[in-house]
């Protein structure tokens, strides 16, 4: 099974500075279609999580564009540009490249 | 848009068995696969199991830990799919969600989930 593994677990921004929050896998998850198979989804205090990247690096529909995925094969980053109040929750990177389906353990994000 | 909505959760001695229903909108439904996903309380995502559609022959895998315990189905002519869970432990206590892939395999939909108490 592929393991998932993200640093840091727990992020502190100040509003209007850049945030990274990286995500490793134990197998590469670059598919022979080209793409790599790699979602990020954000869980908001009290909702259920909502799709923000998939495969790597598009940008789900309404997603502001300080948002971006990177990455390739086990190394993938989620940056912020600038991070607003609204971005606090727990950041979950995704591998659905093979059953069973593994997420990180989660990063924390919060306002200093 | 898609909208899910979970329902059946409850509190269920160890050991018993409780049925969860995810109940979807929207024309998509037939064609796409149905995959759960559980929250413990203060603890991360874990992706449970997931039917597929019946292009795909209504396959269904599990995560090892409710293999042979969790069996999930769906009825397509009620836009339904179900998480059966049978021989409960304390350790299935979770929110459970249900959602839907997109064309891509991203979950585009989530329900608002519903939370499993295994207790005695």
């Amino acid at each position: 099974d592929i393991v998932m593994t993200q640093s840091p677990l727990f992020l502190p921004v100040t509003s209007g500075e850049p945030a990274s929050i990286s995500c490793r896998s134990s197998q590469s998850l670059l598919h022979s279609n080209g793409y790599n198979h790699l979602d990020w989804y954000l869980q908001k205090p009290g909702q259920s999580p909502q799709l923000l990247i998939s495969l790597g690096s598009n940008r789900a529909s309404g997603v502001p564009d300080r948002f971006s995925g990177s990455g390739s094969g086990t190394d993938f980053t989620l940056k912020i540009s600038r991070v607003e109040a609204e971005d606090v929750g727990v950041y979950y990177c995704m591998q659905l490249l093979q059953s069973p389906r593994a997420f990180g353990q989660g990063t924390k994000l919060e306002i200093k | 848009e898609v909208q899910l909505v979970e329902s059946g959760g409850g509190l269920v001695q160890p050991g018993g068995s409780l049925k969860l229903s995810c109940a979807a909108s929207g024309s998509t439904f037939s064609g796409s696969g149905v995959h759960w996903v559980r929250q413990a309380s203060g603890k991360g995502l874990e992706w449970v199991g997931h039917i597929r559609s019946k292009a795909n022959s209504y396959a269904t895998e599990y995560t090892a830990s409710v293999k042979g315990r969790f069996s999930i189905s769906r009825d397509d002519s009620k836009n339904m799919a179900y998480l059966q869970m049978n021989s409960l432990k304390t350790e299935d206590t979770a929110v459970y969600y249900c959602t839907l892939p997109g064309l891509s395999g991203s979950y585009d939909y989530w329900g608002q989930g519903t939370l499993v108490t295994v207790s005695s």
